[in-house]
Formats: structure tokens, C-alpha cells, sequence
């Protein structure tokens, strides 16, 4: 099984709006990602969680937060968007992560977020 | 900078043609590159390439890595309609996975 499954599929929320994003697997693995992906580009990684523990935060704004509750979780807070961050927000798992990783990334379906 | 670039753009064939999509990188400390087939939503896995000179083969699909001219090649035989899709090549730099741009592909009937 190499289901990676995010919650909801769609969500649209206003510029003052608290919305979370979920994100969850069942593999073992102990690395998650959160990526984003604007229409007709590639996904941009925004956040790496490794054994529950962030590693890498590409410099997102705080107005994304994320959180790993356990190792088959994932949850992305919004606050305060702007329409720009509108786009398919992309979770991903890999077995590990680090240095010495060549671990496949299997990737979830995604939540489109409009922000209005 | 670390970098992977695909080419074609884009692509348009009649079902049963044969294409090969191009991926160029270059990257530190490169270990892994992978393609990904991104239709509506998720990429899904396809390959993952680590050695030189060693095809990796799906039914109509197949995947080698040159090391040494940095570049891996995506053969699709017999493309069909459900071929149609964006293919997403990317290599490992640390921790990250960066992506090339994609070839986006459409097979008409």
C-alpha cells in the first residue's frame, strides 16, 4: 500500500479564515513534506518533517504553520492567506529523509485552496 | 544552482506513436532522479534511477540514466490516450527532491 491521503479535497476560505489542511499515511515512514504547486509549474517544497521533527522550512511565511502530530500525520495551518497562495497544496512520504536519502516520494491527491 | 531541465515543453502525438522525454540536471551531491506522471492531481511514481547505464522497464515504459552527460531519458512505446499527462522529472539534492519544469504530453486517438 503506497496511499498517501489528504484532507479536504477542496477548500476555499477568505483572507480572515483559520482553515487547517490534513494529511495522513499509513507506510512507516518517517519523513513528510508539504508542497505547493501553482497551476502549469512544478511542486515547490515548503516543509520537511523528519521522525516528527521539522528539518527544512523553505523560507514560507508564518501565515502557514505546520504540524506533525504523530508519524502518520501531517497538518498544514492557514491563517491569514492571501489569494496568491491559492493552488494544490501536496503532502508527501518517503521512508526517510536526510543526507544520505534516495527514498521514493509518494504523494498524495492534493487540496485545491482558493483564498478570496 | 542546482537545477533539472526537461525538455520538450510539451508534446502532441497520435496514439501509437513512440516519444522520448529528456531531462538534463545538475545538482550536488546528486544520488536518486525520478520521474513522476501528473495527471488531474497527485504525481504518481513511476522510476527511480540511481545507476548508470541501467534501464528501468514498466510495460510501455522505460527509463535510463547517464551519469556521466547528466541526463536520464523517459521512452513511452505505443502511447495511448491514457498516456496523456505532465511528466514530472526530479533529482535529490540533500534532502530536497527539485523538479524540472515537466513535459506536458497529449496523445490524440
Amino acid at each position: 500500500d503506497t496511499e498517501v491521503t489528504q484532507t479536504p479535497k477542496h477548500l476555499v476560505m477568505g483572507m480572515t479564515n483559520k482553515k487547517s489542511l490534513k494529511c495522513e499515511q499509513h507506510m512507516g515512514h518517517r519523513a513528510m513534506y508539504w508542497y505547493k504547486q501553482k497551476a502549469k509549474k512544478p511542486p515547490e517544497l515548503m516543509f520537511v518533517y523528519s521522525y516528527e521533527k521539522l528539518s527544512i522550512n523553505e523560507s514560507v511565511p508564518s501565515r502557514f504553520s505546520p504540524e506533525c502530530p504523530n508519524s502518520s500525520l501531517l497538518n498544514l495551518h492557514l491563517h491569514a492567506l492571501q489569494p496568491e497562495d491559492s493552488a494544490l497544496y501536496l503532502c508527501a512520504s518517503s521512508q526517510e529523509s536526510g543526507l544520505a536519502n534516495t527514498d521514493t516520494q509518494y504523494f498524495g491527491p492534493g487540496t485545491r485552496l482558493t483564498v478570496l | 544552482e542546482d537545477k533539472v531541465v526537461q525538455s520538450p515543453l510539451s508534446l502532441v502525438v497520435h496514439e501509437g506513436d513512440t516519444v522520448t522525454l529528456n531531462c538534463s540536471y545538475e545538482v550536488t551531491n546528486f544520488r536518486s532522479l525520478l520521474w513522476y506522471k501528473q495527471e488531474k492531481k497527485a504525481p504518481t511514481f513511476l522510476f527511480m534511477l540511481t545507476s548508470s547505464g541501467i534501464e528501468k522497464k514498466s510495460g510501455r515504459l522505460s527509463s535510463i540514466l547517464d551519469k556521466k552527460e547528466l541526463f536520464s531519458i523517459l521512452n513511452i512505446t505505443a502511447t495511448q490516450t491514457g498516456d496523456s499527462a505532465i511528466y514530472l522529472c526530479a533529482t535529490y539534492n540533500t534532502d530536497k527532491l527539485i523538479f524540472g519544469t515537466g513535459t506536458r504530453l497529449q496523445v490524440f486517438p
